[in-house]
């Protein structure tokens, strides 16, 4: 199955730690975008990047968040010193050539501070 | 920023039933997809349809760009339909590929 790879599926931490959440594109998609979704709440755009590069951050906190996505292996949402209220499910998604092409997510990490 | 409302925000149907979701956006478009989240969580998506009609088995959508409008069809519904189905769109002015959603329209199709 080649779809969008998501781990770890679930994620504890106490407050103050560092959250790593990983994401692997689909096969042969280079654009990777993270969303969130907080309970009973709606998907919102934390950030786009593409190899190497965030072309969008828009939707990212200033502070404590960071996005990469190397020229090798997965990209890697970061979140630091995690306060109860980054609890989440943090989504990846990726497509084949960013506008004009469907979107396909993965199935989430769900990220609980403690 | 563009707008995306979705209704009705819930509905409870029978097995067997159809049903038309609506989504109305604020703003002219370029990228519209519907998705539906079952309830294990999984965003599948079901639709790429910025304009024009598509359908996929018992789903088809419409998107009439014009006026700022997009209606997904579920026909003979069944219990695996039950979830959240989200419109998310992307502003004409974009052209990144990155979605505004909707807050979502939370189906449950009964037995």
């Amino acid at each position: 199955n080649a779809g969008v790879m998501q781990n770890p599926r679930h994620l504890v931490r106490r407050r103050g730690q560092e959250a790593r959440l990983r994401c692997s594109p689909m096969k042969g998609h280079s654009h990777v975008y993270w969303y969130r979704q907080l309970p009973e709440e709606g998907l919102k755009f934390m950030v786009y990047l593409q190899k190497e590069n965030i072309i969008d951050e828009s939707g990212m906190p200033k502070e404590r968040f960071s996005a990469e996505f190397p020229k090798e292996g997965p990209s890697i949402l970061r979140i630091q010193q995690v306060v109860r209220g980054d609890s989440a499910a943090y989504f990846c998604a990726s497509s084949l050539s960013g506008q004009n092409s469907p979107l396909h997510f993965g199935n989430g990490t769900r990220l609980t501070v403690t | 920023g563009i707008q995306v409302e979705q209704s009705p925000p819930d509905l409870i149907l029978q097995e067997g039933a159809n049903s038309t979701l609506r989504c109305n956006f604020s703003d002219s478009v370029n990228n519209l997809q519907w998705f539906h989240q079952n309830p294990w969580g999984q965003l599948i998506n079901l639709f790429y349809i910025p304009s024009g009609t598509k359908q996929n088995g018992r789903l088809s959508a419409t998107t009439v760009a014009t006026e700022r409008y997009s209606l997904l069809y579920i026909s003979s519904s069944q219990t695996t339909d039950s979830g959240v189905y989200f419109c998310a769109v992307e502003g004409w002015a974009g052209n990144t590929g990155k979605l505004i959603f909707g807050q979502g329209t939370t189906l449950q199709v009964k037995p």
